[in-house]
């Protein structure tokens, strides 16, 4: 079935520090592919997303590439901030339109 | 907009009692809605696919009879947890996807709490 693995945490970072966190998919036909956010005490908001290969999704900094040959979405940020500090899900949206999420990476950026 | 709202944020209940948590889509029509269990380690689990008007799709190892889900309207969602244990503590979100052709975006509730004494 389709499955999403997340890179472990949790990460702590210094500001302006660069960051990447890894997520690999496994899934039939052609998924689309996204990355979530969950700040402290929040519910989860769509970061950004990639609906086909090679597309690049990109906000508030963040980039990831759907990589459909490697099977990746690696998410990256050249400069994190304080604010920045969250849980971070990557996640792919199945042919039956169902979303299937990685186990979440913490992110913590230190002044 | 495309605001979802869940009540209650926080409940706790005794062993043995049932609770429902209603997930409301507020400025849109959602034709379907998500059900989530966060464990403590974060991961996220899809429960249930609840459409409205006809019964939910549950995932492979979610009991149907103790996690019951009704889509009652476009804007209203909700999952009854029966005869609730310990075990059912956990943090559950749903989330809503517009009826519009081709939007599948899901919009997250903020979350309920439940604690099962």
């Amino acid at each position: 079935g389709d499955s999403v693995t997340q890179m472990e945490g949790p990460v702590t970072l210094s500001e302006e520090a660069f960051l990447t966190i890894n997520c690999t998919y496994t899934a039939t036909g052609y998924p689309s592919l996204f990355w979530y956010v969950q700040y402290p005490g929040e519910g989860l908001q769509l970061l950004l997303k990639a609906t086909k290969a090679d597309d690049k999704g990109s906000n508030k900094g963040f980039e990831a590439t759907y990589r459909k040959e490697t099977t990746s979405f690696h998410l990256e940020k050249g400069s994190v901030q304080v604010s920045d500090s969250a849980v971070y899900f990557c996640a792919l949206r199945g042919t039956g339109n169902q979303f299937y999420f990685g186990t979440g990476t913490s992110l913590t950026v230190i002044p | 907009g495309a605001v979802v709202s869940q009540h209650p944020s926080w409940v706790i209940c005794k062993s043995g009692t049932s609770v429902k948590i209603e997930c409301r889509s507020l400025d849109f029509q959602a034709t379907t809605m998500f059900w989530y269990r966060q464990f403590p380690k974060q991961s996220l689990m899809l429960m249930a696919t609840s459409n409205e008007g006809s019964k939910a799709t549950y995932e492979q190892g979610v009991e149907k009879d103790k996690f019951l889900i009704n889509h009652a309207s476009l804007t209203l969602s909700t999952l009854t947890v029966t005869s609730a244990h310990p075990e059912d503590s956990s943090f559950y979100i749903c989330s809503a996807v517009p009826g519009l052709a081709g939007d599948y975006e899901q919009y997250f509730g903020p979350g309920t709490r439940l604690t099962v004494t």
